[in-house]
């Protein structure tokens, strides 16, 4: 079983150039998830999806942008890198909404901006 | 209101100790709350979780302690070994939202000695 999985693991960006971290799961799962990770911040929200066609802004929105056009993939988009986007970017998809099912997450992309 | 606030930053502790990690919440509709382990390298991993219902969980070496009326919970690990070393998260989220969204603390990082 794959999971979660996100390509690439790793990416070196200059300043001002775009990039899209890609996330696809296997699990048929409905709820998708961004995060970002910074030492001692924590997982902060970047955006979220709940199905096919729908997604929302989460605690950390800007700079980035969602899609999600199948159930399986739900890609994100760096416009314009920015060096304070430098971090650990992790996806996660859920079964649905129901708040006692567990996140499962990929394991990560490490970005740097440079 | 959103916050949930995690302490220690770090810990060390000697195998066999009992390492506990506190977490606090103010948002009292949150209804759910869950403890990730994080390897390095790995994404974070559902470990165990506990509903405001109930005082106490245990899986294993593994414990939830909640208290409601303080509005704070914890994490014990007894009989800690050299493999639990890791990154520790907790977070909260509310059913109501319908979204499974978590609000993650800071982390703690637990290294065990042998």
């Amino acid at each position: 079983n794959a999971g979660v999985t996100q390509t690439p693991k790793f990416r070196i960006l200059k300043i001002g150039q775009s990039m899209t971290l890609q996330c696809t799961q296997d699990m048929n799962h409905n709820y998708m998830y961004w995060y970002r990770q910074d030492p001692g911040m924590g997982l902060k929200l970047i955006y979220y999806s709940v199905g096919a066609g729908i997604t929302d802004k989460g605690e950390v929105p800007n700079g980035y942008n969602v899609s999600r056009s199948t159930t399986e993939d739900f890609p994100l988009r760096l416009e314009l890198a920015a060096p304070s986007q430098t971090s650990v970017y992790f996806c996660a998809s859920s079964y649905g909404g129901q708040v006692y099912q567990p996140q499962h997450f990929g394991d990560g992309t490490r970005l740097s901006i440079l | 209101q959103q916050q949930v606030k995690q302490s220690p930053q770090s810990l060390i502790v000697q195998k066999g100790g009992i390492p506990i990690i506190n977490c606090a919440y103010e948002n009292t509709a949150f209804d759910y709350f869950p403890w990730y382990q994080q390897f390095p390298g790995k994404g974070p991993a559902l470990l165990i979780a506990i509903r405001p219902d109930v005082s106490e969980k245990k899986e294993g070496r593994f414990t939830i302690s909640f208290n409601k009326s303080a509005k704070q919970f914890s994490l014990h690990i007894m009989d800690s070994q050299p493999g639990d070393s890791a990154t520790y998260f907790c977070a909260a989220s509310m059913r109501s939202s319908n979204t499974g969204k978590l609000i993650f603390g800071q982390g703690t990082t637990l290294q065990v000695k042998p």
